[in-house]
């Protein structure tokens, strides 16, 4: 079936510093790819979505592409703040229109 | 601006009570649906539903049922409740027709059930 791969958190970085968060997939068709940020005590928020190959979606400097190719949807900001300590879960959406989650990846950001 | 609103944030149960969690969305979305979060897993897919009255089953409906009597209500139900349900709930909803491939799915801020 259709399934999605995080790498393993915590990922623990310092303020400023570079993110990458790798995700890949395995889905029938051609699904569109969603990030979903999960900040402390609270449900999901979408953070960014692509809906076909090459797409780049952006949101609060965060990027990612949709590479068919090699069914990945990294995840990466320039610079990490703070605020940004979160869980963040990569979600392409399978056939029947439903989000197929992964364990998520922990984000943890020091001053 | 949009909102799913689930009814509790914090619930305490006792072991073999019957369990309802609702939620209610405000964007006249046909698809709703109930996961399940738990530390390592991930989110689970309980049910979903794709139209009033209508429901299916996710990955581990095993001890759950939905009702769903209006569009914009849809209830989780645990017929009688057990300790390895304490978690935490989470309900989405998604608009469907056309535009259902490409549109997000909006997540309420969920309910952590302990079940003692």
């Amino acid at each position: 079936g259709d399934s999605v791969t995080q790498m393993e958190g915590p990922v623990t970085l310092s303020e400023e510093a570079f993110l990458t968060i790798n995700c890949t997939y395995t889905a029938t068709g051609y699904p569109s790819l969603f990030w979903y940020v999960q900040y402390p005590g609270e449900g999901l928020q979408l953070l960014l979505k692509a809906t076909k190959a090459d797409d780049k979606g952006s949101n609060k400097g965060f990027e990612a592409t949709y590479r068919k190719e090699t069914t990945s949807f990294h995840l990466e900001k320039g610079s990490v703040q703070v605020s940004d300590s979160a869980v963040y879960f990569c979600a392409p959406m399978d056939s029947s229109y439903k989000l197929i989650f992964g364990s998520g990846t922990r984000l943890l950001v020091r001053p | 601006d949009v909102k799913v609103t689930q009814s509790s944030r914090y619930l305490v149960k006792r072991t073999g009570e019957k369990v309802f969690l609702e939620c209610v969305q405000d964007m006249d979305h046909e698809n709703m649906f109930w996961y399940r979060q738990d530390p390592g897993l991930g989110l689970r897919l309980i049910y979903f539903s794709y139209d009033v009255k209508m429901k299916e089953k996710g990955d581990i409906p095993e001890g759950y049922s939905v009702s769903r009597e209006k569009k914009e209500r849809f209830s989780l139900i645990l017929e009688s409740a057990s300790t390895n349900q304490t978690s935490m709930y989470l309900c989405a909803s998604k608009a469907g027709g056309s535009g259902a491939r490409t549109t997000e799915a909006f997540f309420g801020q969920g309910t952590r059930l302990t079940v003692v």
